[in-house]
């Protein structure tokens, strides 16, 4: 079974851009969740997708978005991009209804805003 | 929402030592608590979890520990290897949540 999977591996953007981040899902997963990570903060929580409906969302600007498909797979995008937007975005997989269970992490989209 | 603090921020072991880290969760309708391990370079992987009605569960060099009333679990690490150099991260859910809210991480290095 594939695991899942993130694109592009590496991004490198200008300020003020836009950037488009894509997950897919291990196959049969519905529940797809976005963190982003930087160095001392650890893992922070962006949003949560399951069956295409955004089930909760961290507390992030309105520059990020996030949407799902109908077949699991998942992207989001961050508008008006600032240098503090630079960090890797991890999403995760789970393969039950709620988060109470093992998260499949991608390898992550690393995010340079210069 | 739910505040996961993690302790210590590094640690620095002895092969063959034991390691524990320590976190605090502050709702009481967390009821999963998972701990991922990173190291460098690579993704989050799961490597031990508990849920509230467990107060302890082990699976071979690791260990978890649970006790609801204060809020807090921990991770133990016993006869450390090189191999478990990494950053662990502790996290807690509810069933409601649909996120996980995790701790800051602690750096772990096993010294030959």
């Amino acid at each position: 079974k594939a695991g899942v999977t993130q694109t592009p591996r590496y991004l490198i953007k200008t300020r003020g851009q836009q950037v488009t981040l894509s997950c897919s899902p291990i196959s049969g997963h519905r529940s797809v969740s976005w963190y982003q990570q930087t160095p001392g903060q650890g893992l922070q929580f962006l949003f949560e997708y399951f069956s295409e409906t955004q089930r909760n969302k961290g507390n992030f600007p309105g520059r990020f978005s996030g949407r799902q498909f109908s077949n699991s797979r998942s992207e989001m995008n961050v508008s008006t991009l600032e240098l503090g937007d630079s960090a890797l975005y991890l999403c995760a997989s789970s393969p039950l209804a709620v988060m109470n269970t093992e998260a499949f992490f991608g390898q992550g989209t690393r995010l340079t805003v210069v | 929402g739910e505040n996961v603090e993690q302790h210590p921020s590094t640690l620095s072991v002895q092969e063959g030592d034991s390691a524990v880290i320590k976190c605090t969760y502050s709702d009481s309708a967390s009821n999963y608590f998972p701990w991922y391990k990173q190291e460098l370079g690579k993704r989050p992987q799961l490597i031990i979890d508990i849920r509230s009605n467990v107060g302890e569960k082990k699976d071979q060099r690791i260990a978890v520990t649970l006790n609801k009333t204060a809020k807090h679990f921990s991770l133990h690490i016993t006869e450390t290897q090189p191999e478990d150099s990494a950053v662990y991260f502790c996290a807690a859910s509810s069933s409601n949540d649909y996120k996980l809210s995790f701790g800051a991480g602690t750096t772990v290095t096993v010294r030959a």
